[in-house]
């Protein structure tokens, strides 16, 4: 069963680069089996859709953070990655990595990490 | 973008009795449409997917329905453990986004 756990600072600078990975275990991250992705939750809010990567290498971005976020996928490591540029205390938030099976009828998220929280402030 | 609207905001209800949480898109997402469950302070949990399908481990008293743009999830007999928030999220419009409802607290009444 794959398990999946984020990993990175909790707390950035506003302008600067917010940077989180996700490490697997369970099963190789070098598979066309899933999308790995990420969401993100403020807190007291809901969830927000950020992005996904294959294994390939592509990857498909929330339209509205699009200019923003970078993902990318080391399979030698059995991990994947988010960078997002320019954030501001508005992406201060819980953030979670998940799994999605690459099938357009089989896009929900499961299983997901435990999540991180990483604060915006100066 | 899809908008996922969901209804009402907070539901009370009292421990033993039904609950219907509802989700309604901005346009057809055919049964590309998945539920969960977040109990506080802890990680989101899948309960449906297609709109319909249980999730491996999911108690029978959950079941969703509907299609297109309206979608309800029904907890036949709530337990004390149910309460929590519901999100629905949609994913027929890939790869445009995959988007989620604002969620439904469901709280003892």
């Amino acid at each position: 069963q794959l398990q999946l756990q984020e990993s990175g600072p909790g707390l950035v600078k506003p302008s600067e680069t917010l940077s989180l990975t996700c490490t697997v275990s369970g099963g190789s991250i070098n598979t066309n089996n899933y999308y790995w992705g990420w969401i993100r939750q403020p807190p007291g809010k809901g969830l927000e859709w950020l992005g996904n990567v294959f294994y390939t290498g592509s990857t498909f971005y929330n339209p509205s953070l699009k200019s923003r976020l970078t993902m990318s996928i080391d399979t030698s490591r059995n991990q994947f990655s988010l960078r997002l540029s320019s954030v501001t205390a508005a992406d201060t938030a819980v953030y979670y990595c998940v799994t999605l099976v690459p099938v357009i009828t089989n896009l929900w998220f499961d299983p997901w990490g435990q999540g991180t929280l990483v604060f915006v402030s100066s | 973008e899809i908008v996922l609207t969901q209804s009402p905001a907070t539901l009370s209800v009292s421990p033993g009795k039904r609950a219907t949480l509802s989700c309604r898109a901005s346009q057809s997402v055919n049964t590309n449409l998945a539920w969960y469950q977040q109990k506080r302070g802890q990680t989101p949990r899948l309960l449906i997917y297609g709109a319909s399908t249980r999730a491996t481990g999911i108690p029978a008293r959950f079941s969703g329905s509907g299609s297109g743009t309206e979608f309800t999830l029904t907890i036949s007999s709530l337990q004390s453990e149910d309460f929590a928030v519901y999100y629905c999220q949609q994913y027929n419009n890939w790869p445009e986004g995959l988007t989620f409802g604002g969620g439904t607290k469901v709280e003892i009444k």
